[in-house]
């Protein structure tokens, strides 16, 4: 079974930036935080990922609660192309560990 | 860099009949593979973990005679949906693990329906 829970959909504005919660109560401590999206019909695609400090790329940024129990993906200016399933896993990184997907966030931008 | 591709990316085929899946680690080489099935609407379910030269491992529930998976060579993973049915209509993923840093990538996926 996953070990995160999402709210199933959101909706954001274009331009606006999308803040997607997960709640990942019962994290260990050598597991990090990934987040993946898929776009209808398409594999998914890495985002980003972290372990407890706060991390950003060019694609978004991921903020941890400083527990651990919960952590936020920011899109600072969502646009229709990040209209997508966005996936939030926990897994223990640099082995073989695999991903169980849960549910998901359905996250729908609009012009 | 970090590219996974799938072949064919759709297939029709009667019931029955075998079908198999390609997925490949283009610009890295992948230990470990692993394929999903996802149905309409539903969230993507692990079949099997794929390992080079040994046995795949299934989840609970995937029949292992029936979902055939080869992992000949570390870029280069099979499965083949063997007496294929119109229920294993699906849309089948795989990922490769790069065995440099053990991130996975997806690839983009094949869209089987059974006839």
């Amino acid at each position: 079974d996953a070990k995160t829970t999402q709210p199933p959909s959101m909706d954001c504005a274009e331009g606006r930036a999308a803040n997607l919660p997960c709640n990942h109560s019962t994290i260990s401590g050598n597991e990090y935080v990934y987040w993946y999206r898929q776009i209808h019909s398409q594999g998914p695609q890495y985002i980003i990922h972290g372990l407890k400090n706060n991390e950003t790329n060019e694609m978004a940024s991921l903020i941890i609660t400083e527990d651990r129990k919960s952590s936020t993906l920011i899109l600072p200016h969502a646009t229709l192309r990040d209209t997508a399933v966005y996936y939030c896993i926990v897994r223990v990184a640099y082995n073989t560990d695999k991903l169980i997907f849960g549910t998901g966030t359905r996250l729908q931008v609009f012009p | 860099g970090a590219v996974v591709s799938q072949h064919p990316s759709w297939v029709i085929c009667k019931s029955g009949t075998s079908v198999k899946i390609e997925c490949r680690s283009l610009d890295f080489q992948a230990t470990t593979m692993f394929w999903y099935r996802q149905f309409p609407k539903q969230s993507l379910m692990l079949m099997a973990t794929s390992n080079e030269g040994s046995k795949a491992t299934y989840e609970q529930g995937v029949e292992k005679d029936k979902f055939l998976i080869n992992h000949a060579s570390l870029t280069l993973s099979t499965l083949t949906v063997t007496s294929a049915h119109p229920e294993d209509s699906s849309f089948y993923i795989c990922s490769a693990q790069d065995r440099a840093d053990y991130e996975q990538y997806f690839g983009p996926g094949t869209r089987l329906t059974v006839t």
